[in-house]
C-alpha cells in the first residue's frame, strides 16, 4: 500500500527566507506524487506534481519540489517565502493498483512571519 | 473555465438523518472522486466515480454511498448521520483519472452532525 509521511507538523520562516517542507514517499512501482495546499475555510489547491523526468518541479506561486529516489523524498521548496504563503501544506501520492485514489500525509503548517 | 462547485457550502443535521452533497466537476472532466477530511483521520479517500460507475472505494461503511450522472455530476449520500460523521467533504474532478492525470478540488461541504 501506498503512503506518505509529512514529518513535521508545522514549519516557521521568516518572510524573504527560503522554505522546505518535506515529504517522503513509499509506494510499489512508479511513485506519482502531487503537492496541494489548503487556506482556512477552502479547499485544495494544486500546486505541482511529478510523474516522470526531472527531478526539479515547478509548479505554481513560485514553488518547486524535488523528487529524490534514492531517499524516497519529494521536499516542497521555494526561494523567497511570503506571508500569503502561510497555509496548510499536504504531500499526495496516487494509487498505483488503478483509478484515482490519492494518498495524503498528515498535512504541515507553515507559517511565514515578518 | 469554471472550477468544481459544491452544493451546499454548510449543513448542520442531526443523528440518524440522512444527507446528500452535489459536486459538479470541471467541464470535460470524466472523473469524480470524494474525500473526507477530518482534524482526526486527515484526508480520507471516499470513492471515485468515472463514466457513471464506481472505479474505487474507501474504507468506509455502506452508509456512504455515492452516484454520477451522465453529465459527470456526482452526488454522495450519507444515511443514519453519527456525530463522527463531521467533517469537511471534498470533491475533486479530473479528465479520465488517469495516472498522470491531476484532480482539481472544490471548495468542499462543511457537514456538522449534532
Amino acid at each position: 500500500a501506498q503512503s506518505v509521511a509529512q514529518p513535521e507538523d508545522q514549519v516557521n520562516v521568516a518572510e524573504g527566507n527560503p522554505l522546505t517542507v518535506k515529504c517522503t514517499y513509499s509506494v510499489s512501482g512508479n511513485p506519482y506524487l502531487f503537492w496541494y495546499v489548503q487556506y482556512p475555510n477552502r479547499g485544495l489547491q494544486f500546486l505541482l506534481k511529478y510523474i516522470t523526468g526531472d527531478n526539479l518541479v515547478k509548479g505554481s506561486y513560485g514553488f518547486e519540489a524535488e523528487f529524490n529516489k534514492s531517499q524516497t523524498s519529494f521536499h516542497l521548496k521555494k526561494p523567497s517565502a511570503l506571508v500569503s504563503d502561510s497555509a496548510l501544506y499536504f504531500c499526495a501520492v496516487r494509487d498505483t493498483g488503478g483509478g484515482n485514489k490519492l494518498t495524503f500525509g498528515t498535512g504541515t503548517q507553515l507559517k511565514v512571519e515578518l | 473555465k469554471a472550477g468544481v462547485t459544491q452544493t451546499p457550502r454548510y449543513l448542520i443535521k442531526t443523528r440518524g438523518q440522512q444527507v446528500t452533497l452535489s459536486c459538479s466537476p470541471i467541464s470535460g472532466h470524466r472523473s469524480v472522486s470524494w474525500y473526507q477530511q477530518t482534524p482526526g483521520q486527515g484526508l480520507q479517500f471516499l470513492f471515485e466515480y468515472f463514466s457513471e460507475t464506481q472505479r474505487n472505494k474507501g474504507n468506509f461503511p455502506g452508509r456512504f454511498s455515492g452516484r454520477q450522472f451522465s453529465n459527470s455530476r456526482s452526488e454522495m449520500n450519507v444515511s443514519t448521520l453519527e456525530l463522527g460523521d463531521s467533517a469537511l467533504y471534498l470533491c475533486a474532478s479530473s479528465l479520465a483519472g488517469y495516472f498522470t492525470d491531476t484532480q482539481y478540488f472544490g471548495p468542499g461541504t462543511r457537514l456538522t452532525v449534532l
